[in-house]
């Protein structure tokens, strides 16, 4: 199974919203609706933000979003905020009864 | 509240077998349904989901790893493990336990370990 695809980076202004893609094949992402996402700070276990393409867990901002399109998911951050830079990584369940991840992308808040 | 918490030596050495325990506090590991996992990350580099392993034994694996994984679970400890085999540099790196946030799911993974750095080097 390959990595699904993220950009390497993304960056925006404080208030902006940005989006993160994530590109797999009909054999991950287009095949099931078990796309989730994980913010992770520096030193820090990622945290679960996005799970089932647009589902956020209780306590995470509303100003989370994700959603799917075909083979590509996609994370949507709006109203940035200096505490939302962090890598950000894409997830899927696969055919193959297995899981895999994007190859993360790094959010910088300018 | 569930806490999951890895252990196991530090600095394993090239070619030998890297051995890593995840004790489960704060709920059973034989709750039904639920699958319990292992992730590694490399310094700098992203997540790799390594494999997993359902309450009553069944495992899955990452295609890449798996004539090297085994994952096993012992209940009477409230604890799962990963070994892997034939180790070489490439598999430095910080390993996560993990468990979903949902019975018979492989993911999401609402539960992390705080992770553990396992260097491998001579």
């Amino acid at each position: 199974q390959s990595a699904l695809t993220q950009p390497a980076s993304v960056s925006g202004s404080p208030g902006q919203s940005i989006t993160i893609s994530c590109t797999g094949t009909s054999s991950d992402i287009g095949g099931y609706n078990y796309v989730s996402w994980y913010q992770q700070h520096p030193g820090k276990a990622p945290k679960l933000m996005i799970y089932d393409v647009n589902n956020r867990p209780s306590g995470v901002s509303d100003r989370f979003s994700g959603s799917k399109s075909g083979n590509t998911a996609s994370l949507t951050i709006s109203g940035l905020q200096a505490e939302d830079e962090a890598d950000y990584y894409c997830c899927s369940y696969t055919s193959y009864s297995t899981v895999v991840f994007g190859g993360g992308t790094k959010l910088t808040v300018l | 509240q569930l806490q999951l918490q890895e252990s196991g030596p530090g600095l394993v050495k090239p070619s030998e077998t890297l051995s890593l325990t995840c004790t489960v506090s704060g709920g059973s590991i034989s709750s039904s349904g639920y699958f319990w996992g292992w992730i590694r990350q490399p310094p700098g580099k992203g997540l790799e989901w390594i494999g997993s392993i359902y309450y009553s034994g069944s495992t899955y694996y990452n295609p890449s790893l798996k004539s090297r994984v085994t994952i096993s679970v012992d209940t009477s400890k409230n604890q799962f493990s990963l070994k892997l085999s034939s180790v070489t540099a490439a598999d430095t790196a910080v390993y996560y336990c993990v468990k979903p946030s949902a019975p018979n799911r492989r993911q999401p993974f609402d539960y992390w370990g705080q992770g553990t750095l396992v260097t491998v080097s001579s």
